[in-house]
């Protein structure tokens, strides 16, 4: 089993779409969760962390953690065909210990059409 | 501010061919990583360097995959021989070295194709 589960996709969706992405996890060790985003031959950008569980919010970007249930949530409001690209999941152990080690989801590749 | 920089963007070789990849961080940044994202997954850490230093290698395969940092800027990594498996984008990335997490800025990577 993985340590970070994500759905692949292909995932389509009309402009102005609410977009619903999602990660599951194994490793209740894990404190620290991030949402990257990868345009096609490009590296990664970090969109957004969170600490443990909640929600926070950065424009149309909302992210959840839900450890209990070992579960993260990333939702894009008014999605727009700039956003298509890869959206990577990633998790980071506690700090104590470690070396900040990024653990990435296989990522899910969203297309948003106008 | 210039990102990381990687070259060459990409590279075809065949299998049992060694080849190199090189990275340039981001100026100020003590902390340098090598991924490899084979094509459909997210990226893997093969190597953190903290300024001279490897702070993690455990899924570095050390009987082909070789590193190094010299001077604590510019970065190698080597494959020798190249296996068909390896064919991957190389990612370097960088970051600070106070505050946790720290946030790990990504160059545009090394698409490395092995026939």
């Amino acid at each position: 089993q993985k340590e970070v589960e994500q759905d692949p996709g292909p995932l389509s969706v009309p402009e102005g779409a609410i977009v619903s992405l999602n990660c599951t996890y194994s490793n209740s060790a894990f404190q620290y969760f991030m949402w990257y985003r990868q345009y096609s031959r490009k590296g990664p950008e970090l969109l957004m962390y969170t600490y443990s569980s909640g929600n926070k919010e950065d424009g149309r970007f909302t992210a959840q953690v839900d450890k209990s249930s070992k579960y993260i949530s990333l939702f894009i409001r008014d999605s727009q065909p700039s956003d298509s690209a890869t959206y990577l999941c990633a998790m980071i152990l506690s700090r104590s210990g470690n070396t900040g080690k990024l653990i990435f989801g296989q990522g899910t590749t969203l297309q948003v059409k106008p | 501010e210039a990102g990381v920089a990687q070259s060459p963007r990409y590279k075809i070789i065949e299998k049992r061919q060694s080849v190199a990849f090189w990275c340039n961080p981001i100026s100020g940044h003590a902390t340098l990583y090598w991924y490899q994202q084979i094509l459909g997954q997210g990226p893997k850490l093969l190597i953190q360097f903290q300024n001279n230093g490897v702070v993690d290698d455990s899924q570095l395969p050390k009987d082909r995959f070789s590193a190094e940092r010299l001077k604590g800027v510019d970065s190698t990594l080597k494959i020798q021989p190249a296996k068909l498996e390896d064919s991957a984008v190389y990612l370097c990335a960088s970051s600070l070295v106070t505050g946790y997490p720290r946030e790990q800025y990504f160059g545009p990577g090394t698409r490395l194709t092995v026939t």
